[in-house]
């Protein structure tokens, strides 16, 4: 069964450090790329999607994402987080259809 | 409306009640979803809607879970002699086609007490 995975649970950095979440999943075929956002007391929100052409994909507030196919991977990064980046953050998959499966969550806390 | 609603926003509700979650899903849009979030975990995929037709229920946990959206907008999830490991969160999410990025609701806090 397709599934994804989030190496991290838990993420703390401090403000201005790099961020780099990983996200792995098991389809072989021709996926398509979310990541969501979930801030604190917000509903989920797209971060960021990948459907094709250019691997590195870029969204919202800064964050930026690569399709890494032979690696089956999709990670999240970002140069310089903030504070207001803490969240929880959930990769997820759909195979050109309608099924979207998510992943456990990372939650990041950036401490200012 | 601007988003995706969800009502009510908490619920809570006595082990063997019945309860009914709704959804007002983006106007237009074709697509509908139901996800379950518990604790500590990402939203799992209950059931999928395209215009009125249910056309993927597989991630129903049991026959006590039923969803409708007769006329293809507003949707109601339903849930029969509720039990405790029905608490979660329930999460209804549009799009305007299969595939796409979701807009999700806020969401429906079930507790089974």
């Amino acid at each position: 069964a397709q599934s994804v995975s989030q190496h991290n649970h838990h993420v703390i950095l401090s403000e201005a450090a790099s961020l780099e979440l990983g996200c792995n999943y098991s389809y072989g075929g021709t996926v398509n790329l979310f990541w969501y956002v979930q801030y604190p007391g917000q509903h989920l929100q797209l971060l960021l999607k990948y459907f094709s052409g250019d691997p590195l994909v870029k969204g919202i507030k800064g964050f930026e994402a690569e399709f890494i196919k032979s690696k089956f991977s999709f990670n999240l990064r970002k140069p310089s987080v903030q504070w207001s980046d803490t969240a929880e953050y959930f990769c997820a998959v759909n195979e050109r259809g309608f099924k979207t499966i998510f992943g456990a969550g990372t939650r990041l806390f950036v401490k200012a | 409306g601007a988003g995706v609603s969800q009502s009510p926003r908490y619920k809570v509700a006595k082990r063997g009640q019945d309860v009914a979650l709704r959804c007002d899903p983006i106007s237009g849009h074709v697509s509908l979803f139901w996800y379950q979030q518990a604790l500590g975990q990402g939203p799992e995929f209950l059931t999928y809607f395209q215009n009125e037709a249910q056309l993927d229920k597989s991630g129903l946990p049991s026959d006590r879970f039923f969803a409708e959206r007769p006329e293809g907008s507003v949707s109601t999830l339903k849930i029969q002699r509720t039990q405790q490991e029905d608490s979660a969160v329930y999460l209804c999410a549009s799009s305007p086609q299969p595939g796409h990025g979701k807009i999700f609701g806020p969401g429906t806090r079930l507790t089974v007490t």
